[in-house]
């Protein structure tokens, strides 16, 4: 069976402060990986994607950036973070094709201040 | 660029109710789906429908993609039910941008 974690499950950061939030997926390969944000109250927005290994395609400018060092490892990173960043980021991951479903982590919860 | 909107924004239920959640796009959509929101923000695919009717369990989904809308009917709602329903299409073939609505929160009381 797939699993996805997601880590860490919430962190509260200071305002400059560097971040990196993790993504595995287990049980799949080489799956479609994805990173969405959603504001408090806000609609979920698609920042990246990746089909393969070392290729990441960013959707929305955010300040933040995403790598995909292993085919089941999505990574989301920024050097200085913005009070802007403060929501809830979601991994997903989805196999290639058109027609196929979106399956979400559990979520990381991060407050900046 | 590509809009969903759903409608109504809330519901309130008393168990035992029905309810119908409306999706409209504003783009042909090569993928269309159905997802639950936890109140505690965990998201779960329900269906994945981009023309015709599907069902599981008591959740009906009807895409009519000609006139880009999407219906998603729970029936017999209980309060496990409560929670925000989103809406998302994929309006480019290969699953790369998945574009979410605004959501409908549903709140089923016992």
């Amino acid at each position: 069976a797939q699993t996805i974690h997601q880590w860490p499950v919430a962190e509260i950061k200071a305002v400059g402060s560097p971040l990196s939030l993790g993504c595995t997926i287990k049980g799949k390969s080489s799956p479609n990986l994805y990173w969405y944000w959603q504001a408090t109250g806000g609609t979920l927005q698609q920042l990246f994607y990746s089909i393969t290994v070392g290729q990441v395609e960013s959707v929305v400018q955010l300040n933040l950036s995403a790598s995909r060092p292993k085919d089941d490892q999505f990574i989301l990173s920024t050097e200085k973070l913005l009070l802007s960043h403060s929501g809830f980021y979601l991994c997903a991951w989805s196999l290639r094709g058109s027609q196929n479903t979106l399956y979400f982590g559990a979520g990381t919860r991060l407050s900046v201040l | 660029g590509q809009q969903v909107q759903q409608s109504p924004a809330s519901l309130v239920l008393q168990e035992g109710e029905n309810a119908e959640l409306q999706c409209n796009f504003s783009s042909t959509a090569t993928q269309l789906q159905w997802f639950y929101q936890s109140p505690g923000g965990s998201l779960v695919s329900l269906l994945s429908n981009p023309s015709g009717t599907k069902h599981t369990g008591r959740l009906t989904s009807t895409t009519v993609t000609k006139e880009r809308r999407s219906s998603l009917h729970i029936s017999s709602s209980q309060t496990t039910d409560s929670g925000t329903y989103l809406c998302a299409i994929d309006p480019y073939q290969g699953g790369r941008a998945l574009i979410f609505g605004t959501g409908t929160t549903v709140s089923v009381s016992p």
